[in-house]
């Protein structure tokens, strides 16, 4: 069975400061992994995701990933934080396209990113 | 398009009462879910959908009922509530092999209706 953890519930930084949020994962087949971001009292938007190919992966408001397949990790990175990326992330995990035959997404617990002024 | 929708957004109920949350989306996607999110908990998906028809059980299914009778559509009702379902409850769509022969990997999630169940 698949499962993620967030190994971090909190992360408070200053405004401008560089972050990573790290993402575990277990799995026995190939996985595909995601970053989601859910801002206050709203739904989850797609931050990025790795299906194959290039470890590294870039997605949207300057935050990229990288995918760890011996270590099984994830980790999101920004090199210079905004008041606006204030929100909690999610990290993802589904076996096989499109989550396999029943489109299984598990979802880490969350890590809340603060940026403070 | 607007993608996915959800009503209502807020929603207060006693125990025993009955309601249904409803789903919406006109991506013309075959893929439909339910996932609560609870503090500390992540999402956990409750109920999906392949396909109009067609419906299974998520990872926390009791307690919940889904229908498909339509591709937009995907209610989400609860016969009997209970303080234990008080969250807030997440639809997400995707493309799915069964009606779009093919499938992204990417869930779109609609706006959320928060539930208190008292």
């Amino acid at each position: 069975a698949q499962s993620v953890t967030q190994l971090d519930s909190q992360v408070p930084v200053f405004e401008e400061a560089p972050v990573e949020l790290r993402c575990n994962y277990s799995s026995s087949v190939s996985v595909y992994l995601f970053w989601y971001v859910q801002y206050p009292n709203q739904g989850l938007q797609l931050l990025l995701k790795y299906l194959s190919g290039s470890t590294l992966v870039k997605g949207i408001n300057g935050f990229e990933a990288e995918f760890n397949k011996s270590q099984t990790s994830f980790h999101l990175r920004k090199p210079s934080v905004h008041i606006s990326d204030t929100a909690e992330y999610f990290c993802a995990v589904s076996e096989g396209r499109g989550g396999g035959s029943n489109y299984k997404l598990t979802f880490g617990k969350g890590t809340l990113l603060t940026v403070n002024p | 398009n607007a993608g996915v929708t959800q009503t209502p957004k807020f929603h207060i109920l006693k125990t025993g009462q009955s309601m249904t949350l409803q789903c919406a989306q006109d991506m013309n996607h075959g893929y439909l879910s339910w996932y609560r999110q609870d503090p500390g908990m992540g999402l956990r998906r409750i109920h999906y959908s392949v396909a109009a028809g067609i419906t299974d059980k998520g990872e926390v299914p009791d307690g919940y009922n889904v229908s498909r009778s339509n591709t937009e559509d995907f209610p989400l009702r609860l016969e009997s509530a209970a303080p234990s379902q008080t969250s807030v409850y997440f639809c997400a769509s995707s493309y799915s092999l069964k009606v779009a022969k093919m499938s992204t990997d990417t869930q779109y999630f609609g706006p959320g209706t928060r539930l208190t169940v008292l």
